[in-house]
């Protein structure tokens, strides 16, 4: 089925502790996005892909990273520099680099640090 | 950042009403608003993307309104099914490129049987 596949659905990791979130998609859409919610908080965007081998800085980047080495693939790592990572954490694609497309969403990977 | 606001934060409906909520956002600047249905444990749905002043549209009961010029976008179901309890989210962007959307907190759907 075609989609986007987020991996893992739920991760514990320790204080200081780097994590990486898998987000795969095979709708070969162009452009890629991370998103983060917290409790009683819309969704806000960590960062974003138009195309392979680029990405920005959305409006909460700091303590993230991320690379988009092939179309389907759009990592988003955690570090150890990100104040407050637990959360739920949302990958979404769209066909082209166009805000007016419909964005497609993975199911989300709930990352709790202790 | 862009404050997008939706109303009411949580709706309890009975089955077989109809109901109606808002999203709110800045006015100017407007390229694109979006409504995305949410189910736990699922990933958001796009319900519409909808981009010109006074466009409507409708997908079965569900159906969305589009003010630009005051910048409010308004969500109605008509005749409300278990089905429908969701969370339903508005996202806006002010340009064409694949920045992202900025998402308002969802208007949290309840519906009785």
């Amino acid at each position: 089925d075609g989609g986007i596949t987020q991996s893992p659905k739920y991760l514990f990791r320790k204080e200081g502790q780097n994590v990486t979130l898998s987000c795969e998609q095979n709708l070969n859409h162009d452009a890629m996005y991370w998103y983060r919610q917290d409790p009683g908080q819309g969704l806000r965007l960590i960062y974003y892909s138009q195309i392979v081998n680029d990405f920005q800085k959305g409006d909460i980047a700091e303590g993230y990273s991320v690379s988009r080495e092939k179309k389907e693939s759009f990592p988003l790592t955690v570090t150890s520099a990100q104040k407050n990572p637990t959360a739920f954490y949302l990958c979404a694609s769209s066909p082209r680099p166009s805000s007016g497309n419909t964005i497609y969403f993975g199911e989300g990977s709930w990352l709790t640090v202790v | 950042i862009l404050n997008v606001e939706q109303s009411p934060q949580s709706l309890h409906v009975q089955e077989g009403d109809s109901t109606n909520f808002t999203c709110s956002f800045p006015s100017s600047n407007f390229y694109a608003l979006h409504w995305y249905r949410w189910e736990t444990a699922k990933s958001p749905e796009a319900l519409f993307v909808m981009t010109l002043n006074g466009d409507e549209k409708k997908k079965g009961r569900i159906s969305a309104t589009l003010n630009t010029k005051e910048g409010y976008s308004y969500l109605y179901i008509k005749g409300s099914q278990p089905e429908d309890s969701a969370t339903y989210l508005c996202a806006f962007s002010t340009g064409g490129g694949a920045d992202g959307l900025t998402f308002g907190k969802g208007t949290h759907l309840i519906i009785q049987p």
